[in-house]
């Protein structure tokens, strides 16, 4: 157990559906991170969320919408998607914040999405 | 481009022998690196991890080497075992950000 959440575990999506990702952090930490992982390809970076704030958004496509209501918790709301977007989407979570650079980030299990 | 990338895809290796795995990074202001193990069906979790000031880093059966003449970083698995077959990445922190970049990761196969 790594202290990060992810709920479901596996989702089965038509395009037209809406449906929610959960991440839950219980370290304490203060940066939020969702990551798409799609075989063969490296980690994508998503979104970045400091102290509940938006630090980074890397062009991900607006069907796509995060939400941080608190430093714990973690939403991707999804919408509209299409069938490329099938991957697994990790949720992290680190201190954030280095000043001296250099943060370990704790991932969550991932959810299997797929978009049919 | 990616600045962090991987030479072997696919490592395959006796379950006993030495394993390593490389990386290779491109932006010389990265300070902080770090390797991540992925098992199937899990998410990346931290294995080692090694700041710039330093060449040489050990953990339990494990070694990370750092050398930023030729900005390469490799993972040293000593007596690897069937429970080390996984993806391995490598990330990098520049200079101060607590963002880091990945790899493309390398899958290491144990045969018994």
């Amino acid at each position: 157990e790594t202290g990060v959440t992810q709920t479901p575990r596996h989702l089965v999506m038509g395009m037209t559906n809406k449906k929610s990702l959960k991440c839950e952090q219980h370290l304490g930490h203060n940066a939020m991170y969702w990551y798409k992982q799609s075989a063969k390809k490296p980690l994508e970076l998503m979104f970045v969320y400091s102290l509940e704030e938006r630090v980074e958004n890397n062009s991900v496509p607006s069907r796509f919408s995060p939400e941080c209501p608190n430093s714990s918790h973690l939403f991707l709301h999804l919408h509209t998607l299409q069938p490329e977007d099938s991957a697994l989407y990790l949720c992290a979570s680190s201190q954030g914040g280095g000043g001296t650079g250099g943060d370990t980030q704790y991932f969550g299990p991932g959810t299997r999405l797929t978009v049919l | 481009g990616e600045s962090v990338g991987l030479h072997l895809p696919t490592l395959s290796v006796q379950e006993g022998d030495n394993s390593i795995i490389n990386c290779a990074y491109s932006n010389s202001a990265s300070d902080y690196f770090i390797w991540y193990k992925q098992e199937s069906g899990k998410g990346p979790q931290f294995i080692i991890d090694i700041r710039s000031n330093m060449d040489k880093r050990q953990g339990q059966r494990v070694t990370v080497l750092l050398n930023k003449t030729v900005k390469h970083l490799s993972l040293q698995i000593a007596a690897t075992q069937p429970g080390d077959s996984a993806v391995y990445f490598c990330a990098e922190n520049i200079g101060g950000s607590y963002i880091p970049t990945f790899g493309r990761g390398t899958s290491l196969i144990v045969h018994p």
